[in-house]
């Protein structure tokens, strides 16, 4: 398709387990972010990759938290040893260099049990 | 403070009414967007922003830099248009700031 695809689009993991989620851009956006909501709370900020730049890791909560972008296209988001405050929609969205409109994709929802 | 404040947190209106909800924000911007989650589902981008106003059918978006504040507007609203609605500041060509988001109830 020609939007921004994730992957899974749900997932239930036990509590200490680690977990990867994914993110498909649209092809030929170079600015790919992350972002989460918990229930209840609105949407937070983790982490923004532009091209080749180093990404922004300023809304990352904590050390269990990274992400990578490969070969500036699909990122991965990976959440080691978690726990239950990490149950959230985990969404990604992707621009064109130097737009400020973001293409948001339907997210992954993350519970921890 | 957050840096993006909307108001109201919550609005239930009867069809047909007209719905405004309304953002400030604290930071120097580029730009603007308005944001629909509908319950379940993805985020749909409705409007960005940089001055002025913007209209798509019945929906309305103004924006006033000085003033640091924007209105989404609704006409003849529907159930339909029931969703959380979610300001989002975009600082610099990077990260958005977001609001906490309105959540509208439309009864029939």
């Amino acid at each position: 398709g020609a939007g921004v695809s994730q992957s899974p689009s749900n997932k239930v993991t036990e509590k200490g387990k680690d977990v990867e989620l994914r993110c498909d851009p649209i092809s030929g956006h170079t600015a790919l972010y992350w972002y989460r909501q918990s229930l209840g709370q609105g949407l937070e900020f983790l982490i923004y990759f532009q091209g080749n730049s180093a990404p922004d890791k300023s809304g990352l909560p904590s050390d269990r938290f990274s992400a990578e972008r490969t070969g500036g296209s699909v990122s991965t988001l990976t959440i080691q040893r978690t726990q239950q405050e990490d149950s959230a929609v985990y969404l990604c969205a992707s621009s064109l260099m130097g737009s400020t409109e973001a293409f948001f994709g339907q997210g992954t929802r993350l519970t921890v049990v | 403070k957050n840096e993006v404040e909307q108001s109201p947190q919550n609005l239930t209106a009867q069809e047909g009414e007209f719905i405004t909800i309304n953002c400030s924000y604290s930071v120097g911007i580029s730009a603007l967007h308005w944001l629909q989650q509908h319950p379940g589902g993805g985020i749909v981008s409705l409007f960005m922003l940089s001055s002025g106003k913007k209209k798509h059918g019945r929906l309305i978006a103004t924006i006033n830099i000085q003033e640091k504040h924007s209105s989404l507007h609704i006409t003849a609203s529907h159930p339909r248009d029931s969703a959380v609605y979610i300001c989002a500041a975009h600082q610099g060509a990077q990260k958005l700031v977001f609001g906490q988001g309105t959540r509208l109830t439309i009864n029939p």
